[in-house]
């Protein structure tokens, strides 16, 4: 069965410090990974992630995948309490569609001033 | 609009009740899927549609739901007999092509708050 796993599932921070969140997965004919940021409304989108090795950078935010070891790194330095949400990661893969995105359950950061 | 709009944005159904949820994708986008999120979860597939064909609907729960599209663009999420379980963040979402893959961004609405009393 095709699943995303996000870790930790909740974090809490003070301004300044550097996170790193997890996602892990395992998909069927995997394409691509992407990660989101959710505040009280809809998933806002961070980064689409496709090749092993290559960082995707902006600004403060990083990410890496790494499909050979089936997982993927969301980097936050120097957070803000602006960082603070739920982000989610998701993978795309054809299981029983052209286009279901699987999404983990999330991890809650919340950045202390 | 510039993007996915979604209406209601809140809903309070009585129990029994059928609502009708409404999704218009950004404009020229092929792809439109609906999410189910409840409080503390992430988003659940329900179904998607390539234009007016609905390709997927292995996550709808029940029979009670039904999603439609059928010019391709607007997209309705009904469920019928409403039950307090039903209560969730209804997430529409659509992106410009079909093959979900490289450069091909997923674009959330705000979500219909659904509340069933």
């Amino acid at each position: 069965e095709d699943k995303v796993v996000q870790s930790p599932l909740s974090l809490v921070v003070h301004e300044g410090d550097t996170v790193t969140l997890n996602c892990s997965y395992e998909v069927t004919n995997f394409r691509s990974l992407l990660w989101y940021k959710q505040e009280k409304k809809a998933p806002t989108f961070l980064f689409m992630l496709t090749s092993s090795g290559i960082e995707k950078k902006s600004g403060r935010l990083s990410s890496i995948l790494d499909k050979k070891e089936l997982f993927s790194i969301l980097n936050i330095t120097a957070t803000q309490t602006g960082d603070s949400a739920v982000y989610l990661c998701a993978v795309v893969g054809y299981g029983g569609s052209q286009g279901n995105l699987i999404f983990g359950k999330g991890t809650k950061l919340s950045v202390k001033p | 609009g510039a993007g996915v709009s979604q209406s209601p944005r809140y809903k309070v159904a009585k129990r029994g009740q059928d609502v009708a949820l409404r999704c218009d994708p950004i404009s020229g986008h092929v792809s439109l899927f609906w999410y189910q999120q409840a409080l503390g979860q992430g988003p659940e597939f329900l179904t998607y549609f390539q234009n007016e064909a609905q390709l997927d609907k292995s996550g709808l729960p029940s029979d009670r739901f039904f999603a439609e599209r059928p010019e391709g663009s607007v997209s309705t999420l009904k469920i019928q007999r409403t039950q307090q379980e039903d209560s969730a963040v209804y997430l529409c979402a659509s992106s410009l092509r079909a093959n979900q893959g490289s450069g091909n961004t997923i674009y959330f609405g705000e979500g219909s708050w659904l509340t069933v009393v």
